[in-house]
């Protein structure tokens, strides 16, 4: 039962460039979601997911894309990256009311 | 103003000490609250959730005061593995997919 797994663990963009970080959970959970993290900041909700094929905003979700194919994966697009994405993002699910599982992290630069 | 406001800290104890961490928050209509702890470059994992009536879990008390809108946690008997930032967590409206996270308070504990 390895929980949420996001991967890469970092990674290094170019401006302008794409990228998809990559998130599953093994829990069965419905609810999934991505946050992001500046530093001295509290996390910020940039997309969530209820279930498989429904999708919703957070409060950050410009410059993002997701989508929610299967129950176990909740991948997250940056199409054009700008330097003012360079956070830590982190995945994680629930289910109903239950705390939430995060993922490690992945550590994301824009240069 | 932001939504869920805690002092940044850091706060600086000797083990067995015992220390107190407030946080704020602004929206009234607030229903779910949350401790969750985040070690350096790790993923937050929930500490305790917060009740009307006041809960302890070991060495850990939180309470809640509506009527001030704010949150404390206490730590009594601190050791140094409790070294970390401390996240207070509430919910916008009553949905576990509207969690505000602070912005966390540093807690080092020193020998």
């Amino acid at each position: 039962n390895a929980g949420v797994t996001q991967t890469p663990k970092f990674r290094i963009l170019k401006i302008g460039q794409s990228m998809t970080l990559q998130c599953t959970q093994d829990m069965n959970h419905n609810y999934m979601y991505w946050y992001r993290q500046d530093p001295g900041m509290g996390l910020k909700l940039i997309y969530y997911s209820v279930g498989a094929g429904i999708t919703d905003k957070g409060e950050v979700p410009n410059g993002y894309n997701v989508s929610r194919s299967t129950t176990e994966d909740f991948p997250l697009r940056l199409e054009l990256a700008a330097p003012s994405q360079t956070s830590v993002y982190f995945c994680a699910s629930s289910e109903g009311t239950s705390p939430l599982h995060f993922g490690n992290g992945t550590r994301l630069t824009v240069t | 103003r932001k939504e869920v406001e805690q002092d940044p800290g850091p706060f600086n104890v000797p083990e067995g000490a015992t220390v107190a961490f407030n946080c704020t928050y602004s929206n009234s209509a607030s229903q779910s609250f949350f401790w969750y702890r985040q070690d350096c470059r790790k993923e937050p994992k929930l500490l305790m959730s917060v009740y009307s009536s006041g809960n302890e879990d070991g060495r850990f008390t939180a309470q809640l005061n509506r009527a001030s809108q704010y949150i404390s946690l206490l730590i009594r008997d601190s050791k140094l593995s409790d070294s970390a930032t401390y996240l207070c967590v509430v919910t916008r409206s009553g949905g576990y997919n509207k969690l505000i996270f602070g912005a966390g308070t540093r807690l080092a504990v020193h020998p």
